[in-house]
């Protein structure tokens, strides 16, 4: 069964603050999506990486696809209120078209 | 632009009642989902539609039964509802390639 680890589960940092969140897998993937929840909403895609150490930027967020495609990180630099929400990995693979998923990680930044 | 609609969005039934919960897009896309998301549990896939024409079951399939009426629309039906079914239930769709997927808004259903 593939899984998709994240962590960590829970984060509450100061406004300012710099973040890293993981998401790791024994399984190879051949592409991984990060997307972000926010309270009584769906979740929206932010960014799909598919090229083993691609790096993508998305204004302060830096997205990582690691060298064998087993794992991604999300940094975020100099964090705001605003970045508040669950951030979920997920990856693709094979031809079945269905994602695995990570249970997410809740981020709350406080002025 | 719509994307992906859900509805209804709230939902409390009783035990034993039936309903069906609807899902249309509008991104003419191949494959839709339907996920149910518990705290603790995160999004489990209950099933999915390939592509038209077809649908295969997800991790949680029990209790629901699905129908991909034609590429916009796919629809879940609980036939029996139990207080196992509270929950918020997500639709998604997704174009052919990436697999990246696109969510509706959610309903939160309560079954007392």
């Amino acid at each position: 069964t593939q899984l998709l680890e994240q962590s960590p589960q829970f984060l509450s940092i100061q406004e300012g603050e710099n973040l890293t969140v993981y998401c790791n897998s024994s399984s190879v993937f051949s592409s991984l999506q990060w997307y972000r929840q926010e309270p009584g909403e769906g979740p929206v895609l932010l960014v799909t990486v598919v090229t083993g150490g691609e790096v993508k930027k998305l204004k302060r967020l830096t997205f990582q696809f690691g060298d064998a495609r087993k794992d991604s990180s999300l940094h975020i630099t100099a964090a705001q209120p605003g970045d508040t929400g669950l951030y979920l990995c997920a990856g693709g693979a094979g031809n079945n078209r269905k994602l695995i998923w990570g249970l997410g990680t809740s981020l709350a930044v406080n002025p | 632009n719509a994307g992906v609609t859900q509805t209804p969005k709230f939902q409390v039934l009783k035990t034993g009642q039936s309903m069906t919960l609807q899902c249309a897009q509008d991104m003419n896309h191949n494959s839709m989902y339907w996920y149910r998301q518990d705290p603790g549990m995160g999004l489990r896939l209950i099933y999915y539609s390939a592509s038209e024409g077809t649908t295969d079951k997800g991790e949680v399939p029990n209790g629901y039964n699905v129908s991909r009426l034609n590429k916009r629309e796919f629809s879940l039906r609980l036939e029996s509802a139990a207080p196992s079914q509270t929950s918020v239930y997500f639709c998604a769709s997704s174009s052919h390639q990436l697999i990246e997927a696109f969510f509706g808004q959610g309903t939160r259903l309560t079954v007392v």
